[in-house]
């Protein structure tokens, strides 16, 4: 069973700059979630999709963050404009369920803000 | 406070070792617990649920103190792939039933 993609893998911009992930999840799986893993804390979600809804985006910067799921399927999480602070690395998950509690993981982007 | 709470470590220990991690969670209503092991660089994966009777599963041990809020892992006969952070997550109950992870707990297992 093929995991949960995601891309770019690395991305280095420099602050001000927008930048956006992409998420694949595992087929089937209806909850899909975004977190934020700083270096050296765990990580921090973002939002949280049921299909293509949002179950919760209460920990998102929403004056820079966005994200979509349009079709239920893949999703998008974009950084507009970027701050230093924003380096990290963004983690997208899925699980069969809401609240299921095994969640896959997608080996995650790296951004690096200059 | 945080809501999930770990001792960051490092923990070193020789190979053969048994070590314990303890976690502490603040919300009361907190409905279901796990523990996630993440090497380093990778992605976290889920290593086990932590049931209220204890559960074991191999070297590992989990156990959940609802009165304390208290949450452990014991490993036993650490071996050197044992390496790697290993994170507290919570089911805080919330609508959602959304994960909240803690800071995570470094092992280090020397030879």
């Amino acid at each position: 069973e093929a995991g949960v993609a995601q891309s770019p893998r690395y991305k280095i911009i420099e602050k001000r700059q927008s930048v956006a992930f992409w998420c694949n999840p595992i087929s089937g799986h209806a909850t899909l979630y975004w977190y934020q893993q700083i270096l050296g804390q765990g990580p921090k979600l973002l939002i949280q999709f049921q299909n293509n809804g949002v179950v919760d985006d209460s920990q998102l910067p929403k004056d820079r963050f966005s994200a979509e799921r349009l079709k239920g399927v893949d999703s998008t999480l974009k950084i507009q404009p970027a701050k230093l602070e924003d380096s990290a690395v963004y983690l997208c998950a899925s699980s069969f369920v809401q609240g299921g509690h095994e969640q896959f993981f997608g080996p995650g982007t790296r951004l690096t803000v200059l | 406070r945080k809501e999930v709470e770990q001792d960051p470590g490092p923990f070193n220990v020789p190979e053969g070792a048994t070590v314990a991690f303890n976690c502490t969670y603040s919300n009361s209503a907190s409905q279901s617990f796990f523990w996630y092991r993440q090497d380093c660089r990778k992605e976290p994966k889920l290593l086990m649920s932590v049931y209220s009777s204890g559960n074991e599963d191999g070297r590992f041990t989990a156990q959940l103190n609802r009165a304390s809020q208290y949450i452990s892992l014991l490993i036993r006969d650490s071996k050197l792939s044992d390496s790697a952070t290993y994170l507290c997550v919570v089911n805080m109950g919330n609508a959602g039933n959304m994960l909240t992870f803690g800071g995570g707990t470094r092992l280090m297992v020397k030879p």
